[in-house]
């Protein structure tokens, strides 16, 4: 079965501070692995997915199949980016690509 | 612009109503999704659909069923609601087609059973 863990629920950082939220994941084949993100008051959205291999908004992620982590990264944060992110994976199965998600990060930059 | 739309933004229902929440895309999106969202809980699978007719169960099926008898539209039924079904649910549908899985996602319907 599939499985994303994001093992922090909370994380407050200061603006200008670097920040990481963390995701693992479990699958034993190749999964498609994705960041959402959620403002507040707002749909959610995606971020950025691993095969795009973008930065957006400042943001990164790398995928590491040997650690099965797909870490969010920003060298510096604003105040912005105080939202709820989500982590995401999408098995190929041929077809039917369900959608299972972590059960997120709330991210709060402080002035 | 991929619009998915939930045809309700809230719902106050009573114990044992049956409750429909609608979905519809407008992007020829092969996949649509129902999820429930719960702080601390995050998004988690109901039901989805790759195809008309189609439907799989997520990882909590228990007291839901869905109905997509159009490709654009895609119903989440809660056949006799119950007060722990207050919850906000999630739309999202995705192309599905050559591996392209980018879900785009509903306003969401906020859900509550009295």
């Amino acid at each position: 079965a599939q499985r994303v863990t994001q093992p922090e629920k909370l994380l407050s950082v200061f603006k200008g501070a670097p920040v990481e939220l963390k995701c693992n994941y479990s699958y034993s084949g190749s999964p498609e692995l994705f960041w959402y993100v959620q403002y507040s008051r707002q749909r959610l959205q995606l971020l950025l997915r691993h095969i795009s291999r973008e930065s957006i908004k400042g943001f990164t992620a790398d995928l590491n199949k040997g650690e099965t982590s797909f870490h969010l990264k920003k060298p510096f944060a604003q105040e912005e980016d105080s939202a709820m992110y989500y982590c995401a994976l999408s098995p190929f199965q041929g077809g039917s690509e369900k959608l299972v998600f972590g059960k997120g990060t709330k991210l709060t930059v402080n002035p | 612009d991929v619009k998915v739309t939930q045809s309700s933004r809230y719902l106050v229902k009573r114990t044992g109503e049956k409750v429909f929440l609608e979905c519809v895309q407008d992007m020829d999106h092969e996949n649509m999704f129902w999820y429930r969202q719960d702080p601390g809980l995050g998004l988690r699978l109901i039901y989805f659909s790759y195809d008309v007719k189609m439907k799989e169960k997520g990882d909590i099926p228990e007291g839901y069923s869905v109905s997509r008898e159009k490709k654009e539209r895609f119903s989440l039924i809660l056949e006799s609601a119950s007060t722990n079904q207050t919850s906000m649910y999630l739309c999202a549908s995705n192309l599905g087609v050559g591996g392209n899985t980018e879900a785009f996602f509903g306003q969401g319907t906020r859900l509550t059973v009295v």
